[in-house]
């Protein structure tokens, strides 16, 4: 079993909808939690950190449930730049970042 | 923008060529990764370093090696390239929470 598990899917949803992306991690000592985005041949970018309370970044929202061992995301208003694939990634207490394989989620017209 | 930089870009040699992949970082960070990614595949870290004179092999196997003489530099390199080495190589780096990538060197072994 993978330490960070992903949907790979596609998402392919219309101009202005909503989707929610989920992800699990295995390891209950890990201490951060971020997502990144990784555009058609292009290098991951840090997306957002994702914190306890929870936190929005416009239209982007994450979440975090410990207890759970879920990470989710979520976006309102789906762009058509929003085309790409979103990649969870946790870091654990000795301080490596580990990838989920990513969600690719095409938005269109 | 990261100040994170891979060359060449874009590489076709032929079996067997001694090749390295240059990785240069200008943020001071310790921490440097290499990661080997296929298209529409994910990512998976085949060599890391934490500081200079350190370097450990990651979670895929790979026949690549790595040094780390100097903090700002963590080249990769195949001493016999095969065509099973055809694929995108991404360098990266990190300091507290942000892994900044390089743009990646897209290698095709013929």
């Amino acid at each position: 079993r993978k330490e960070v598990e992903q949907d790979p899917g596609p998402f392919n949803v219309p101009e202005g909808a909503t989707v929610a992306f989920n992800c699990t991690y295995s390891n209950s000592a890990s201490q951060s939690f971020f997502w990144y985005r990784q555009d058609c041949r292009k290098e991951p970018k840090l997306l957002m950190s994702v914190y306890s309370s929870g936190n929005e970044d416009g239209r982007f929202t994450a979440q975090l449930n410990r207890a759970s061992q879920y990470i989710s995301l979520l976006i309102r208003d789906s762009k058509l730049s929003d085309s790409a694939t979103y990649l969870c990634v946790v870091k654990r207490n000795n301080n490596d970042m580990r990838f989920g394989a990513g969600t690719r989620l095409t938005v269109k017209p | 923008e990261a100040d994170i930089y891979q060359t060449p870009r874009y590489l076709v040699i032929g079996t067997g060529k001694k090749i390295t992949l240059e990785c240069s970082q200008t943020m001071g960070h310790d921490k440097m990764y290499w990661y080997q990614q296929d298209p529409g595949m994910e990512l998976h870290l085949i060599h890391y370093s934490y500081g200079v004179n350190s370097t450990e092999k990651g979670d895929l196997s790979s026949e690549s090696t790595v040094s780390r003489i100097r903090t700002e530099h963590f080249p990769l390199t195949l001493e016999s390239a095969r065509p099973s080495h055809t694929s995108q190589y991404l360098c990266a780096s990190r300091a507290s929470y942000e892994q900044y990538f390089g743009p990646g060197t897209r290698l095709t072994v013929t």
